[in-house]
């Protein structure tokens, strides 16, 4: 069945540098563009980031622009999350997401399957 | 920078119909999707393009979006539909969610 799973959090030292993972089975993973969304205990859904298709174009919010780094490997169906320069305020749940729709472009679309999702926890 | 309200709780009698907005500037003409969120688990969407529900999701959850103003309505309500639900958005490259609206049904 179609699932995403992600992987890679923990409790992490402020200015560390973790990978988080999301690994996609059960559907194209290389058709679609592919994001990631946080949750900070008891807050809000915060989107952080998308990478298209092919890996060519990558957006972010600007609260982790320059920050963190979205990337894709297509033959492993695997998405990444790079997260540098952590603030305690990037605690939370990150989820990965993959729209309703096979598309080219990366916005206009809902987020149809979630992940798990792997909680973050920036303490020192 | 474009924002989307929603209001932070709503109560519904079970069997009657509970009804969510979620505000903002020309909303109506972007798409808005919904989703639904039990204590612990992941989101789910439960209407995008404004009112196309996916596949498993009832059909007493429906949507609209028109001029500032999309809205979540929820016919019939269930106690299993006592959830957090967050509208979301497009404003350009960037996706967006409103703060959140706890229905509760009492």
């Amino acid at each position: 069945q179609v699932q995403l799973v992600e992987s890679g959090g923990g409790v992490v030292q402020p200015g560390w540098s973790p990978r988080l993972s999301c690994a996609a089975s059960g559907f194209i993973f290389s058709s679609y563009p592919m994001h990631w969304v946080r949750q900070a205990p008891g807050k809000g859904l915060e989107w952080v980031a998308v990478i298209s298709y092919d890996g060519s174009n990558k957006y972010y919010a600007d609260s982790v622009k320059g920050r963190f780094t979205i990337s894709r490997d297509n033959s492993k169906n695997t998405l990444y999350l790079h997260m540098n320069s952590l603030r305690p305020e990037d605690t939370a749940m990150y989820y990965c997401a993959r729209p309703t729709q096979i598309r080219k472009s990366v916005a206009g679309d809902g987020f149809a399957i979630w992940g798990q999702g792997t909680m973050v926890t920036v303490s020192s | 920078s474009y924002e989307l309200t929603q209001p932070p709780s709503v109560s519904v009698s079970p069997g009657q119909t509970a009804s969510v907005t979620c505000s903002g500037d020309k909303l109506g003409d972007k798409y808005a999707s919904w989703y639904q969120q039990k204590p612990g688990q992941s989101p789910v969407l439960v209407i995008y393009q404004n009112s196309k529900r996916p596949s498993g999701i009832p059909e007493r959850f429906s949507g609209s979006n028109s001029g500032n103003t999309a809205t979540l309505t929820i016919s019939g309500t269930q106690a299993m539909d006592e959830a957090d639900y967050y509208c979301q958005a497009w404003d350009s490259t960037t996706a967006l969610f409103g703060g959140g609206t706890k229905v509760t049904v009492l």
